[in-house]
């Protein structure tokens, strides 16, 4: 079956520019995520949707971004007023809801984000 | 209390040879610890897993040793290989609740050379 996507794939844009990242889960997982990462870099946490619940925004480094799913299925990474250190490549991840049991995170190929 | 350590943060081993890396965490409520390789280019994907009640899982070259007292699990690669290089995140997760979010640990670059 189809893994998760994500688009663009890659993105350049100019500073002070708005963008919009998106990711589409594996159907019937309920959990989703969006990670970070710079290069050579760990995967850094932004935040974390799971059903119904409100989100987990910890990760969120900045007011500048804000996530959102739409009926429990596509996700959207909006990021206000870019600056260079936003360059990297944003991950998405979904799974199962665990239930009792670990389930697996699936991860998408990643958008790569530049900063002019 | 939510972190996960993870050392060392790069390793360079012989082909053949044996990788080791190391993790830990503080939070006895983690109930399950996965392994996720990354290959560059590539999203991570899920390599072997463990949980708490069992010292030892092994999948083909692959082993996870777990000391709970301790609250410390590594990953040993055996007779490492060339396709083996690739970044390797230790996590952590609670399945026994609603609240499942997984912690990655920073993550080790390995290169195993021929």
């Amino acid at each position: 079956g189809a893994g998760v996507s994500q688009s663009p794939s890659n993105k350049v844009t100019e500073k002070g520019k708005d963008v919009e990242l998106r990711c589409d889960p594996i159907s019937g997982h309920t959990a989703l995520y969006w990670y970070r990462q710079s290069l050579g870099q760990g995967l850094e946490f932004l935040i974390y949707f799971q059903g119904n619940s409100a989100p987990d925004k910890s990760g969120l480094p900045s007011d500048r971004f804000s996530a959102e799913r739409t009926g429990g299925s596509v996700s959207t990474l909006t990021i206000q007023r870019t600056q260079q250190e936003d360059s990297a490549v944003y991950l998405c991840a979904s799974s199962r809801t665990s239930g009792g049991v670990y389930n697996e995170q699936f991860f998408g190929p990643g958008t790569r984000l530049t900063v002019l | 209390q939510q972190q996960v350590k993870q050392s060392p943060q790069s390793l360079i081993v012989q082909k053949g040879g044996i990788s080791i890396i190391n993790c830990a965490y503080e939070n006895t409520a983690f109930d399950y610890f996965p392994w996720y390789q990354q290959f560059p280019g590539k999203g991570p994907a899920l390599l072997i897993a463990i949980r708490p009640d069992v010292s030892e899982k092994k999948e083909g070259r692959f082993t996870i040793s777990f000391n709970k007292s301790a609250k410390q699990f590594s990953l040993h690669i055996m007779d490492s290989q060339p396709g083996d290089s690739a970044t390797y995140f230790c996590a952590a997760s609670r399945v026994k609740t609603s609240y499942d979010k997984v912690i990655f640990g920073p993550g080790t670059s390995l290169s195993v050379i021929p």
